[in-house]
């Protein structure tokens, strides 16, 4: 069964404070992403990986950092924090079909930055 | 700007009938379609896709239309059950461009009263 794993599931963290969220996939899958959700806003894209060491922006990457240095994992940096980025976020990685493939999401991680 | 749109915030609907849920898109290269179910606590899960080159799609009690020439699509969901009762988004993504990234909408929350 392809999984996403993200972890923690619940962050508080203090404004500047650097932190990591972990994403893993066990399907050894090209294409990754991550994604913030927020009322009124939908599902909006920070980065994408289309491969290892291959990374762009979303649609909302300031603030954030990713790296790609294997398949299996793509975890979202962010290195000073700010309120504005208190958020439920969630990794993606793309089905084995190609373009056309349904994602599969990890199950969140509510970030709270005071 | 918000390239896939759902106008409605909620909609609630008896057990048993027909639950019908829409999406405007703004962007004509759109050319792949798709609608994922999200439950609390959970990352969203995929429901079902449709091309461009289709107007329909059926799987079980949920079907997808697409109306190019609007650039509106609708799930219906026959019969609605308690179990449906998740936020739906909606997501558009232009394949004919190269890119795998998903656009999505604000979601609307159904909820099925039994």
């Amino acid at each position: 069964e392809a999984q996403v794993t993200q972890n923690p599931r619940y962050l508080i963290t203090v404004t500047g404070k650097k932190l990591t969220v972990t994403c893993s996939q066990n399907m050894n899958h090209e294409y990754m992403s991550w994604y913030r959700q927020d009322p009124g806003l939908g599902l909006r894209q920070i980065y994408y990986s289309m491969n290892v060491e291959v990374t762009d922006k979303g649609d909302v990457p300031e603030g954030y950092k990713v790296s790609r240095k294997e398949k299996r994992n793509f975890p979202l940096i962010l290195e000073s924090p700010s309120p504005n980025q208190t958020s439920l976020y969630f990794c993606a990685k793309q089905g084995g079909g190609g373009g056309n493939s349904p994602l599969h999401f990890g199950n969140g991680t509510r970030l709270t930055v005071t | 700007d918000q390239q896939v749109k759902q106008n409605s915030p909620s909609l609630s609907v008896q057990e048993g009938r027909i639950s019908i849920l829409n999406c405007d898109y703004t962007n004509s290269m759109f050319d792949y379609f798709l609608w994922y179910k999200k439950y609390p606590a959970e990352g969203p899960t995929f429901l079902i896709s449709i091309s461009s080159i289709k107007d329909k799609n059926e799987d079980g009690r949920f079907t997808v239309f697409l109306n190019k020439s609007a650039k509106h699509l609708s799930l219906h969901i026959v019969p609605s059950q308690p179990g449906d009762s998740a936020v739906y988004f909606c997501a558009a993504s232009a394949l004919q461009t190269g890119a795998n990234n998903l656009f999505f909408g604000t979601g609307t929350r159904l909820t099925v009263i039994p």
